[in-house]
C-alpha cells in the first residue's frame, strides 16, 4: 500500500493524559501536512512539515500541540494534556514537494478524550 | 474574513440522475481549486481540480466549472451511483502559495436515493 498511513486510526486518551498520532506519507513525498476535522465540519489546517522542518504552523494551537517529521520515522501529531475539546479527527496528507498543489490524504485518527 | 463556503448541506438525488455540488468562494486570489470526496470513516480522496485559467474542466463522469465573475464553483456527478454517496469538500489555494495554504470549505452531504 503506497497510500499515507495513519494509526492508530482510534484513539481513546483521558482529560490529562499525552495523545500521539503518527504518519508516514507516501512513498517519494517528503512534504507533511495536518488537518483537523470537528464532526460535520471542514479540515482545517494545523502544521506544514518537511523532514526535519517545521515550515508552517500557523494553524496550531499555541499551547500544547506540537508536530515532528524526523529524518527517519513518521511524522508525529503530539497533544500533551489533552481536554475533552480535542477529540475530532487528525488527517495527514503528503505531496511530493513545495508547489505541489494536490495533497494525498491519510485515513485519519479519530481522537476521543473522555 | 474570506473563506470558502457551500450553498448547501445537504443534497438527496436519485439514482442515475446528475448531481450538481455548489460552492462560493470569496478570495479573489485563488487560483486553483480541487474537489474532495468523503466517505464516512475515510480521508478525503481527491477527485478532479481546475486552475483559475480555465472555466470548466472534465473527468470520469464528473465535471468542474468555474466562474471567476461571481467566484463560483460546482461539481457536477453524471449518472450518480450509490457509491457517490459521500461530503463533498471544494478547497482553494490562493495565487502563489503552496499547498499549506489549501482552505477548504465546509462541506456538502450527497445521498443517492435507490
Amino acid at each position: 500500500n503506497a497510500g499515507v498511513m495513519q494509526n492508530p486510526r482510534h484513539l481513546v486518551r483521558r482529560r490529562g493524559q499525552e495523545a500521539r498520532l503518527r504518519c508516514s506519507p507516501m512513498k517519494g513525498h517528503s512534504h507533511v501536512y495536518w488537518y483537523r476535522q470537528l464532526p460535520e465540519e471542514g479540515l482545517k489546517f494545523m502544521v506544514y512539515l518537511q523532514k526535519e522542518n517545521i515550515i508552517d504552523e500557523s494553524g496550531m494551537p499555541k499551547e500544547r500541540f506540537s508536530a515532528e517529521f524526523p529524518k527517519e520515522g513518521p511524522s508525529i501529531l503530539r497533544i500533551q494534556q489533552v481536554v475533552r475539546g480535542d477529540s475530532a479527527a487528525y488527517f495527514c496528507a503528503s505531496s511530493p514537494g513545495q508547489g505541489s498543489e494536490k495533497l494525498f490524504f491519510g485515513s485519519g485518527t479519530q481522537l476521543s478524550v473522555l | 474574513g474570506e473563506s470558502v463556503g457551500l450553498h448547501l448541506p445537504t443534497l438527496s438525488v436519485q439514482e442515475g440522475d446528475n448531481s450538481i455540488i455548489n460552492c462560493a468562494y470569496s478570495n479573489s486570489a485563488s487560483d486553483y481549486f480541487i474537489w474532495y470526496k468523503q466517505e464516512s470513516g475515510k480521508g478525503p480522496q481527491f477527485i478532479i481540480d481546475i486552475r483559475s485559467n480555465m472555466d470548466k474542466r472534465q473527468g470520469q463522469r464528473v465535471t468542474v466549472l468555474l466562474n471567476k465573475t461571481v467566484k463560483h464553483l460546482s461539481l457536477q456527478i453524471a449518472a450518480t451511483q450509490p457509491g457517490d454517496s459521500a461530503v463533498y469538500f471544494c478547497a482553494e489555494n490562493m495565487r502563489g502559495g503552496s499547498a499549506r495554504q489549501l482552505t477548504f470549505g465546509s462541506g456538502t452531504q450527497l445521498t443517492v436515493l435507490p
